[in-house]
């Protein structure tokens, strides 16, 4: 059983970054396939991108190319995602997911407001 | 990239009634296709994985089948707690979620 713990909310102002964690416990995190999912007030779910901190390199929707940054540090067990230029429209959920390619198991998610 | 698209959009059923749910791939994704629930304020939860796998805990009135570009989840008595949004997921390379289907109480 993987828990997974994320960082709190986050207040931005538009142009600016934010860095969200997440916490592994319970596993062997280095194999696991771990996903970032973006959900928009009232919106569906979206496959932002995803690593596996043995393999190291992290791959990205395309929609999210050029925006975001997900990374692994294996000396703590946690994954990040930054998000840079951040505008109005980037308001959302943000979780956290692991698993073998579909996702069993997943973070309590990090709601990001950008606002002036 | 594989869009993933769910229909219908809202579903209206009553509690105890069977519920179909669908999902189409735009190119075949063979079985490596998930179904999740999401109730407001939650994390999405696993229902379906390898498009008829239940997971860990997960009632045996959800179902899955399909392969390759489509797929259904079928509740097959829906129960109070069964109301919800459902998204199905292909994890075949780069992931792609579907938009969704609201399961409404009729």
């Amino acid at each position: 059983q993987v828990q997974l713990v994320q960082s709190g909310a986050e207040v931005k102002k538009p142009g600016s970054s934010v860095k969200v964690s997440c916490e592994a416990s319970g596993g062997t995190f280095s194999s696991y396939a771990f996903s970032w999912v973006r959900q928009a007030p009232g919106q569906g779910l979206e496959w932002v991108g995803g690593i596996i901190p043995m393999v190291g390199s992290a791959i990205y929707a395309q929609k999210f190319q050029g925006g975001v940054s997900i990374t692994a540090d294996e000396s703590t067990n946690t994954v990040y995602l930054y998000l840079s230029s951040l505008r109005s429209n980037d308001t959302a959920m943000f979780y956290c997911a692991v698993g073998d390619g579909y996702n069993d198991f997943w973070g309590q998610g990090t709601l990001v407001t950008v606002s002036s | 990239e594989i869009v993933m698209t769910q229909s219908p959009a809202t579903l209206s059923v009553s509690p105890g009634e069977r519920a179909t749910l669908s999902c189409r791939a735009s190119q075949s994704v063979s079985s490596n296709l998930a179904w999740y629930q999401q109730k407001p304020g939650q994390a999405p939860r696993l229902l379906i994985y390898g498009a008829s796998t239940r997971a860990t805990g997960i009632p045996a009135r959800f179902s899955g089948s399909g392969s390759e570009t489509e797929f259904t989840l079928t509740i097959s008595s829906l129960q109070s707690e069964d109301f919800a949004v459902y998204y199905c997921q292909h994890y075949n390379n780069w992931p792609a979620f579907g938009q969704g289907t609201r399961l409404e109480i009729k």
